[in-house]
């Protein structure tokens, strides 16, 4: 039973570019909701998809988007970067109703240089 | 913003000792997590304790919630070397806008 997935590890970028993050949910899962946690501090909420829809979203400028597609994994772009956008970002699943046990996937490690 | 405040910020033992974390929360809740995290990598989820309970084991785990307080402990008992890395407690306030999590407590085992 494959757990969540995230791609890349580690990224690179430099300030103003743009970058792409991609999620695959645990198996059974359709829900997915994505964190940012910057060093020291716990994640923060970034926004949860559900059905190819944003269903609700953290206090997060519109420079981040995402989506879902009909498999369910998801994406998590980011335009402009700039250096405080430097973190880990992470990825869960979960299914949409009940208890909101979240299954989280390795992360993302982006730099912005 | 952090919805949580682990307490303390950074915790060693020695192995086979207990410890214990905290965690304070604002708002209401529906149900208060706790997450572990290994050098900076994924969250693992250890335990759930829902608004109506007061206390909850899950192997060396206890955790305890106080809504009146806005309060939940994690214990770890008989620690080990393995149980090094970051607690974090994650608070579900029933709607569709994920945990909002603490800024985590660092623990240390030493052997």
């Amino acid at each position: 039973d494959a757990g969540v997935t995230q791609s890349p590890t580690h990224l690179i970028k430099t300030r103003g570019q743009q970058v792409t993050l991609r999620c695959s949910p645990k198996s059974g899962h359709d829900t997915v909701s994505w964190y940012q946690q910057a060093l020291g501090q716990g994640p923060q909420f970034i926004f949860q998809y559900y059905e190819e829809e944003e269903r609700q979203r953290g206090n997060f400028p519109d420079r981040f988007s995402g989506h879902q597609f009909p498999n369910y994994s998801s994406e998590l772009n980011v335009n402009a970067l700039l250096l405080g956008d430097s973190a880990l970002y992470l990825c869960a699943s979960s299914l949409p109703t009940g208890e909101l046990t979240q299954y989280f996937g390795p992360g993302t490690r982006l730099l912005v240089l | 913003s952090q919805q949580g405040e682990e307490d303390p910020q950074a915790l060693s033992i020695q192995e086979g000792e207990n410890a214990t974390m905290n965690c304070s929360y604002k708002t209401s809740i529906n149900n208060l997590q706790w997450y572990r995290q290994n050098s900076g990598r994924g969250l693992v989820h250890l335990i759930l304790i829902r608004s109506n309970e007061r206390e909850k084991h899950s192997g060396r785990l206890r955790v305890t919630l106080d809504t009146s307080k806005k309060s939940s402990s994690l214990l770890i008992t008989a620690s080990r070397a393995a149980d090094t890395a970051s607690y974090f407690c994650a608070t579900d306030g029933g709607g569709a806008d994920g945990l909002t999590f603490g800024k985590g407590t660092h623990l240390i085992i030493q052997p």
